[in-house]
């Protein structure tokens, strides 16, 4: 499985945005970029996903660099329920579609 | 809708011991995942089960081992629990082979 490089931690203060960075050099063209997060207590949960083109949802937005080596999730207002560790994963669906390989995320301390 | 149910929530076994733990999928989802997570890691794959059958494998003992019932609920069982073993214990389930939806977990206390 291709790697994920992610800072241990960053902070943010509340109702700022955060950029969350994840570089991936080794990416194959079939990878999709997906973004998982974990609040204390809980299992992960899905944020977002992307192949190419930046993606917006209700809860952040991907932008995904032209040669696809790296990513950054952006938290467009921080809140204190996003504190939470963030994952950024590579996933081929085809293949080994059926696992996520998880590194250890980033730790997002938000500040009130 | 309920979401993925996993019990117990918390146990504590001895080492040597043998544990089961449960989950119930999402209504219409047909694959269940389990992932461990120790703490200070992210989680590692154990198994991947759709329609009943295995289908995915991660590194683990054989000490590991899990099974998918008709109703798509899943049991991962441990046997010979080692101090090691401790961790949070994730279920995911999905209607297809993909990532899928977690479950709040299991935690498992091996002393």
């Amino acid at each position: 499985d291709a790697k994920t490089t992610q800072p241990n931690s960053m902070e943010s203060n509340e109702e700022e945005p955060v950029h969350l960075p994840c570089n991936h050099s080794t990416i194959s063209g079939t990878d999709y970029i997906h973004w998982y997060r974990q609040l204390p207590s809980q299992g992960p949960e899905y944020v977002i996903h992307g192949l190419t083109s930046n993606v917006n949802n209700r809860m952040a937005s991907l932008a995904i660099a032209e040669d696809r080596k790296s990513s950054t999730l952006i938290l467009h207002r921080a809140t204190l329920r996003d504190a939470a560790v963030y994952y950024c994963i590579l996933r081929d669906p085809g293949g080994s579609n059926y696992k996520l390989t998880f590194g250890k995320g980033t730790l997002l301390t938000v500040n009130p | 809708d309920a979401g993925v149910t996993q019990s117990p929530t918390h146990l504590i076994k001895t080492r040597g011991q043998h544990v089961t733990l449960r989950c119930s999928p999402i209504s219409g989802h047909k694959s269940v995942s389990w992932y461990q997570q120790v703490l200070g890691q992210g989680p590692q794959f154990i198994f991947q089960y759709y329609e009943k059958e295995e289908r995915g494998r991660g590194n683990f003992p054989d000490r590991f081992s899990a099974r998918q019932f008709p109703n798509y609920s899943s049991e991962l069982n441990v046997n010979a629990l080692l101090l090691g073993d401790s961790a949070l214990y994730l279920c995911a389930s999905s209607r297809g082979q993909g990532a899928g939806t977690f479950g709040s977990g299991t935690r498992l206390t091996v002393v």
